[in-house]
């Protein structure tokens, strides 16, 4: 019962390269979400999707750019990596909107040196 | 972007005390209250989504309480235990599309 598996678990990256964050759920679930985890701060939303072929900026979207191509599958691309975007990134599915619960990855470890 | 308060930011108690910890959201344009429970190098876990006022919710010795009138929301954990030790995340929604979350209470219980 995989769930939501999120590739690679740890990265380090020097600054301006690239680097796709794949996250797969097998729930049929049709809502997927990126998020980003600091020290001190909430979980911040990056991007979202609410269907195949769908993506919504969030709060934090800028320097990250997101596709839905399949409904299993949502990508998070970085394309000039910057300092700042060193953090811990989740993805999150659920089966609705948001009146159902998330059901998360368990997170890349993203470092840009 | 709705603006999500939680209190406190961190609490130790003893094994086998009860404690409680609250969420403050705005309460114009509501439409969902989740909590999650967050054990260190695992994923947020869900613990309860409440929609209307005067919802409360229970799993065993955690409890849940909403007033979307006055905008917040109570966990509550009764008799403590080590295993209980996490941090507690609660998010708002005001729209059916995204979630807002907190910064989260950090609970710490002593044996």
């Amino acid at each position: 019962n995989a769930g939501v598996t999120q590739t690679p678990k740890f990265r380090v990256l020097k600054t301006g390269q690239s680097m796709t964050l794949l996250c797969a759920q097998d729930m049929n679930h049709e809502y997927m979400y990126w998020y980003r985890q600091d020290p001190g701060m909430g979980l911040r939303l990056i991007h979202y999707s609410v269907g195949e072929g769908t993506t919504a900026k969030g709060e934090v979207p800028d320097g990250y750019n997101v596709s839905r191509l399949k409904k299993q599958n949502f990508l998070l691309g970085l394309e000039s990596a910057a300092p700042s975007q060193t953090s811990v990134y989740f993805c999150a599915s659920t089966d609705g909107d948001s009146n159902q619960p998330q059901h998360f990855g368990d997170g890349t470890r993203l470092s840009i040196l | 972007i709705l603006n999500v308060e939680q209190s406190p930011q961190s609490l130790h108690v003893q094994e086998g005390d009860s404690t409680n910890f609250t969420c403050s959201f705005p309460s114009s344009n509501f439409y969902a209250l989740h909590w999650y429970r967050w054990e260190t190098a695992k994923s947020p876990e869900a613990l309860f989504v409440m929609t209307l006022n005067g919802d409360e919710k229970k799993k065993g010795r955690i409890s849940a309480t909403l007033n979307t009138k006055e905008g917040y929301s109570y966990l509550y954990i009764k008799g403590s235990q080590p295993e209980d030790s996490a941090t507690y995340l609660c998010a708002a929604s005001g729209s059916a599309r995204q979630l807002t979350f907190g910064s989260g209470t950090q609970l710490t219980v002593l044996p």
